[in-house]
């Protein structure tokens, strides 16, 4: 079945750049979903489709795809991003959602 | 805008059955695709089931097949998953999740889930 790894953790120092990965084979060829889900709280989408950004979504979230690998970046971080993200993708071999098993973002 | 309100967890013993809902209100609910997806303590996000807009293509995780059953009705905006066989790994919070107008992964809405705890 198709598995998509993501770091338990990440940790990045306020107004710094936090970069999560999430790793697929070929994923550069999926469309890749991110959500942000807070304690506590249901999952938000925060990006689609790679690259796009739902409304409401600030220009500070942003993702990318290419070959095994997608990234979600949040510039000028805040206490306020701290949460746990999650990629996707839709396994077209199985008819089947998958979820990355999450990363948790720590503000320094 | 967009409300998804999930009812219908519990506690429940193993073996017996559970039936979820979610009323949907806010957008054109026989027009997407919607998901279940659920969130055992302090771990991720594991899908459960999707289903089509008309109820046609249903899928279910592998976890779950054959002892879950999606389905929807257009006429009342309502979602459903009936889950029987319950086992102490089904405890978790349970999201309604709107999705696209095809059938894949991204959901853009979600309910504020709903807590199903198996335990004897």
């Amino acid at each position: 079945s198709y598995v998509l790894t993501q770091p338990p953790s990440v940790s990045v120092a306020p107004g710094q750049t936090a970069r999560m990965t999430c790793g697929g084979d070929n994923i550069g060829g999926d469309s890749v979903h991110w959500y942000q889900q807070k304690p506590g709280q249901a999952p938000v989408l925060v990006v689609a489709d790679d690259s796009g950004r739902p409304s409401g979504i600030p220009e500070r979230i942003s993702g990318s795809s290419s070959g095994n690998t997608a990234t979600l970046s949040i510039t000028e971080v805040a206490a306020g991003d701290e949460a746990d993200y999650f990629c996707q993708v839709w396994d077209t071999s199985r008819d089947h959602v998958v979820f990355g098993g999450g990363t948790k973002l720590t503000v320094l | 805008q967009v409300q998804l309100v999930e009812s219908g967890g519990g506690v429940v013993q193993p073996g017996r059955s559970l039936r979820l809902s979610c009323a949907a209100s806010g957008f054109t609910f026989s027009s997407y695709v919607m998901h279940w997806v659920r969130q055992a303590p302090g771990k991720g996000l594991e899908w459960v089931a999707v289903i089509s807009y008309d109820g046609s293509k249903k899928y279910y995780a592998d976890s779950v097949k054959g002892r879950v059953t999606i389905s929807r009705d257009n006429s009342k905006n309502t979602l459903s998953l009936q889950m029987s066989s319950l086992r102490a790994e089904d405890t978790a919070v349970y999201y309604c999740a709107r999705g696209s107008v095809v059938v894949t992964a991204m959901q853009d809405s979600w309910g504020q889930g709903t807590l199903v705890t198996v335990s004897s």
